[in-house]
């Protein structure tokens, strides 16, 4: 079977912009989650998505949104991006409730 | 709120030698613990899990057990070779709708020849 892809892996964007980031979980899988990665704060969960609707989210602002499709996969968007975006942005899918996830390789993400 | 505390690192070691990196947890249930590996330039891998307390994990080596009473998951390899030089990190996770991986920092393992 096929990973968890993700496109595009590298993005450079100025600030202000928005950014739409896509995820493709591993085929049957139904739930998508997405994380970001820095140096500072670590890894932290940004939303959970199961069959087409947000299941969990976690604390960031409203600039942060997402959406899951019928075919499971997801996209992310960050719009009036700032410094601070910058980051790995992980998707991560599972068969569906109480089920280990498995990671994509990410989306670098630099904010200029 | 649930919490996971991993040792800090970096860690060095030569190859062969023997590892272990330390995770605590705080939970307000009973979650299932991982561990996941990141090489540089990477997403995560899974390591190994476990679901229950008393349950070990175990993979390529490595392998960690429940412990409820200590509230630990410590990761541990009899042998380390050059190719685990990685970044790992434990979690923990309830599934359902409160299904996101709460992490620890993160311990980076540099393995030396």
């Amino acid at each position: 079977k096929a990973g968890v892809t993700q496109t595009p892996r590298y993005l450079i964007k100025t600030r202000g912009q928005q950014v739409t980031l896509s995820c493709s979980p591993i085929s049957g899988h139904r739930s998508v989650s997405w994380y970001q990665q820095t140096p500072g704060q670590g890894l932290q969960f940004l939303f959970e998505y199961f069959s087409e609707t947000q299941r969990n989210k976690g604390n960031f602002p409203g600039r942060f949104s997402g959406r899951q499709f019928s075919n499971s996969r997801s996209e992310m968007n960050v719009s009036t991006l700032e410094l601070g975006d910058s980051a790995l942005y992980l998707c991560a899918s599972s068969p569906g409730a109480q089920e280990t996830q498995y990671f994509g390789p990410g989306t670098r993400l630099l904010v200029l | 709120g649930d919490s996971v505390t991993q040792m800090e690192g970096p860690v060095t070691l030569s190859e062969e030698a023997f590892l272990t990196i330390n995770c605590t947890y705080t939970a307000t249930g009973y979650p299932s613990l991982f561990w996941y590996v990141q090489y540089p330039g990477e997403g995560l891998q899974l390591l190994l899990k476990a679901t229950k307390a008393d349950d070990k994990g175990s993979n390529k080596g490595f392998e960690a057990t429940y412990r409820k009473e200590t509230t630990s998951f410590h990761l541990e390899k009899g042998s380390v070779q050059v190719s685990d030089s990685a970044v790992y990190f434990c979690a923990l996770n309830y599934g359902g709708s409160q299904g996101n991986l709460i992490f620890g920092k993160g311990t980076k393992l540099s393995v030396k020849p």
